[in-house]
């Protein structure tokens, strides 16, 4: 099974609007951390925001924020006020504390076209 | 800048032939990560090591292998090169090697094409 199931491959945004990434995971374990990485055109990664299985509060990181749903398994990153320099791959990870060491696990990824 | 130095930036080679890929973590990082990224498998994790010993091993084939010196930089080695070998391979790395590592820096890849 998909640990970290990203469902839109592809999305379009009009500039200046918000925009909602889903993402849905599946663990066991009852310690887990879950990010947001940007991989633009240029082909390197860049982290946004990240969410504790424990933090109470959504994460948020200027125009970024994490809408973390423990019950329902999600963590969709939503960006505000959309801009050109937006459009690239974002992609979800986990990271398992006990089951599955230290490394991360990605999502397969969406591809965000902002429009003009 | 992450600090993560990967060389060399891209390599084009031949079908059997064997090649190596270099990372230097940043600054005081004891972990470096390897992961791997072509169009149908995704990003997938390789093998981690944690000051000089390995930690963690992910969907790495037998044809592959890595280390880490004791200057801390890694080495990935890639033989018997496939056509479905041809990727971008990351180079991340992190201050420790035990759980709740909350960020890595990674490296600007290594992007590989096999011919």
């Amino acid at each position: 099974a998909q640990k970290i199931t990203q469902t839109q491959p592809g999305m379009f945004v009009q500039e200046k609007e918000a925009v909602t990434l889903d993402c849905t995971y599946d663990t066991s374990d009852p310690s887990y951390g879950l990010f947001w990485y940007k991989q633009p055109s240029s082909g390197e990664m860049i982290f946004l925001i990240y969410q504790g299985s424990y933090d109470q509060q959504n994460a948020t990181e200027g125009r970024y924020s994490l809408n973390f749903q423990k019950a329902r398994k999600s963590a969709n990153l939503v960006i505000s006020a959309s801009q050109l320099g937006d459009s690239a791959m974002y992609f979800c990870a986990m990271r398992e504390d006990y089951n599955a060491g230290n490394m991360l696990t990605f999502g397969g990824g969406t591809r965000l076209m902002v429009k003009p | 800048d992450s600090g993560v130095t990967q060389t060399p930036k891209h390599l084009i080679t031949a079908t059997g032939q064997r090649v190596t890929l270099r990372c230097s973590p940043r600054s005081g990082d004891l972990s470096v990560y390897w992961y791997q990224q072509s169009l149908d498998q995704g990003l997938q994790f390789l093998i981690q090591y944690y000051n000089g010993e390995e930690r963690a091993k992910g969907n790495i084939l037998e044809r592959f292998s890595a280390q880490q010196f004791p200057d801390l930089h890694s080495e990935l080695n890639l033989s018997s090169l496939e056509l479905g070998d041809s990727a971008l391979y990351f180079c991340a790395s992190s201050a420790g090697g035990e759980s709740h590592v909350l960020y890595w820096s990674f490296g600007a890849g290594t992007r590989l094409s096999v011919l």
